[in-house]
């Protein structure tokens, strides 16, 4: 079974609609990431959750908002999709006590028409 | 915000032959780390380098964490259809607030 867990793996929605994405991990890690990926620029870091109480900011988090339900669970929220936040979205977690590396979801592909 | 220098973009090379990517950045990271992305999938990680100077090894992967604590490299010997992907490296600071910073990627095609 997958350590970290995306839902859905596609979704196509319309401009204004909210939409939620969630993420679930069997890893046990404390710390837990959402990140965008668009074609020629790497990943960018959206919202960061360092544990169940703690929520930050990333680098382009305009736009979206998140929750972390408990340890195992981190949701990421467009609140009223547009068409430029088409992109393939990920969730990552990782473990304070091992340097920090992260492990990285399967990835969900959204549309915004 | 700040993104790690990464060359080349895309490479094409023939099945047996040796690979050789690069990352560089104008700051300082205490960890670095190399990903690969398959097609459809979120990225895996290939080796992790924890210390300045230090050369590791996964398979026929072997990395090098450069010694100004700014770079690193990520060499592929005797590539394989299966190497085909997109090759990421990373780079944090680990503290209270640690964050990785991508590079924009290598795109590796393996020609038969």
């Amino acid at each position: 079974d997958a350590d970290v867990t995306q839902t859905p793996r596609n979704r196509i929605t319309k401009t204004g609609k909210r939409i939620m994405l969630e993420c679930s991990q069997t890893k046990g890690h404390d710390r837990m990431y959402w990140y965008r990926q668009d074609p020629g620029l790497g990943l960018r870091l959206i919202y960061y959750s360092f544990d169940v109480k703690d929520i930050n900011k990333g680098e382009i988090s305009d736009g979206y908002s998140v929750s972390r339900q408990a340890q195992a669970k981190f949701s990421l929220s467009l609140e009223s999709a547009i068409p430029n936040q088409t992109a393939l979205y990920f969730c990552a977690t990782s473990f304070a006590g091992s340097s920090d590396t992260q492990y990285f979801g399967p990835g969900t592909r959204l549309t915004v028409l | 915000g700040q993104q790690l220098n990464q060359s080349p973009q895309s490479m094409f090379i023939q099945e047996g032959e040796d690979v050789s990517m690069n990352c560089t950045s104008s700051s300082i990271f205490n960890t670095w780390l190399w990903y690969k992305q398959d097609p459809g999938e979120g990225p895996v990680l290939l080796i992790a380098l924890y210390k300045a100077g230090e050369l590791t090894s996964n398979g026929r992967l072997t990395a090098q964490f450069g010694i100004t604590r700014k770079d690193s490299f990520l060499n592929i010997s005797a590539s394989i259809p299966s190497d085909v992907g997109i090759y990421f490296c990373a780079a944090l600071n680990t503290g209270t607030a640690s964050k990785l910073t991508f590079g924009t990627g290598t795109r590796l095609q393996v020609t038969l």
